[in-house]
């Protein structure tokens, strides 16, 4: 079965700096996606980032990336310049089969002004 | 566009009622996904469809769980007989298809609280 496995339950970050969330998982397959969602206090799961296990560079978007270490597994969410904005939950999560969503436990970030 | 929707947004009902959540997915997807939210379990599938195909019923966690899609579109997931570990957030998300790489867009959620 895969797992995802989020270490961080919380983080504390200034205004403008640079965070890095971290996130390992456990697969048997070796074709497999993992993706990153923000859910702020609002509730909702806002996509923020995919990266593909066959994928030769690591995903960007915007101040987003993501740090894909395959022979590690492990696919840590690097957050530029951090903002007030960014505040929420953030969770890891790896498409089983091309089906469903797994989840990690997910890490609350908070930014400091 | 219009992106998930989902009603209630909140919903509150006494154990042993049966309660009706609604998923409307985003237009022209043909994928649909429940999940539940919890303190205890974090966030779990419970069952996802997918066109015409039979459903993945594989995450509901008991035969008072069920879900039906209508025409292809909106979904219904209905709890019968709730109990109190059933409060949750129950989050419907659709995806344009089956491809991995493809996202899972999320609607607001429904509360469900059991009292």
């Amino acid at each position: 079965a895969q797992k995802i496995t989020q270490t961080q339950p919380g983080m504390f970050v200034q205004e403008k700096e640079a965070v890095t969330l971290d996130c390992t998982y456990d697969t048997s397959d070796q074709s497999y996606g993992l993706f990153w969602y923000k859910q702020p206090s609002s509730g909702e799961m806002i996509f923020l980032i995919y990266q593909g296990s066959y994928d030769e560079q690591n995903a960007t978007e915007g101040r987003y990336s993501l740090n894909f270490q395959k022979a590690r597994k492990s696919a840590n969410l690097v957050i530029s310049a951090s903002q007030l904005g960014d505040s929420a939950m953030y969770f890891c999560a790896m498409i089983q089969g091309a089906q469903k969503l797994v989840f990690g436990q997910g890490t609350r970030l908070t930014i400091n002004p | 566009g219009a992106g998930v929707s989902q009603s209630p947004s909140n919903k509150v009902t006494e154990k042993g009622k049966d309660v009706e959540l609604r998923c409307d997915p985003i237009s022209g997807h043909t994928a649909l996904y429940w999940y539940r939210q919890s303190l205890g379990q974090g966030l779990e599938f419970l069952i996802y469809f997918q066109g015409n195909s039979a459903p993945d019923k594989s995450g509901l966690p008991s035969d008072r769980f069920s879900a039906e899609r209508t025409g292809g579109s909106v979904s219904t997931l209905t709890i019968q007989r709730t109990q109190q570990e059933d409060s949750a957030v129950y989050l419907c998300a659709s995806s344009s298809s089956l491809k991995r790489r493809e996202t899972q867009y999320f609607g607001p959620g429904t509360r469900l609280l059991v009292l």
